[in-house]
């Protein structure tokens, strides 16, 4: 089956004690990406990937690490977590972030204390 | 900068239209549009690409005007499966695979 997984999907943490969200697709995608989602403020992407080993970044980058050293995979790092990263995190991928449809995994909510 | 969406919420009865707008003020490639459940992951619904193009399918259908900056999305003869929070995403010229979502549209449809 076709599908964006994340893991974990729930977690609760404390600050400054890091993490990793991971993100993994079957679906060939080139483009992968990575939102947060907070009421009121919508999705806001926080980094982005074209291909292996090109990352760039998105609208709120700070805080947060990506790599990309394989295709399938597009790990979220957060090194130092804070109370104002508890969120909902989703993870995107597409054959192409400008004219291709965007594949979201089932998202992340991460709780900061 | 995050596009504009209008309004901000929107409650219908079955069988209404609805149009929802999304406004950006930079220079547009092309605008995505996708739908959220609630719980639940967005979904895909269409992409516009620069060149002023019309989509549709079933009945939704969106218009771009790239002179405007602007999108909207037509909801026709809304069902009850309509209902959740709609999301533009706007690729500006020169960022190029950088999308950008607005806050959304969150639309309830009501017997």
């Amino acid at each position: 089956e076709a599908q964006v997984t994340q893991n974990p999907r729930y977690l609760i943490t404390v600050t400054g004690k890091k993490l990793t969200v991971t993100c993994s697709q079957n679906m060939n995608h080139e483009y992968m990406s990575w939102y947060r989602q907070d009421p009121g403020l919508g999705l806001r992407q926080i980094y982005y990937s074209m291909n292996v080993e090109v990352t760039d970044k998105g609208d709120v980058p700070e805080g947060y690490k990506v790599s990309r050293k394989e295709k399938r995979n597009f790990p979220l790092i957060l090194e130092s977590p804070s109370p104002n990263q508890t969120s909902l995190y989703f993870c995107a991928s597409g054959f192409s972030g400008r004219t291709g449809e965007q594949y979201f995994g089932p998202g992340t909510r991460l709780t900061v204390t | 900068q995050q596009p504009v969406q209008s309004p901000q919420a929107v409650i219908l009865r079955e069988g209404e239209d609805a149009v929802i707008n999304c406004s950006s003020s930079k220079a547009l490639y092309s605008v995505h549009w996708y739908r959220q459940k609630h719980g639940e992951a967005p979904v895909f619904l269409m992409i516009l690409l620069k060149g002023g193009e019309q989509k549709g399918h079933d009945k939704i259908s969106a218009s771009f005007n790239e002179k405007k900056q602007q999108s909207s999305l037509y909801l026709t003869a809304s069902q009850l499966s309509y209902s959740g929070t709609y999301f533009c995403g706007t690729e500006t010229l020169g960022s190029y695979q950088k999308v950008t979502f607005g806050t959304g549209t969150k639309l309830q449809v009501i017997p």
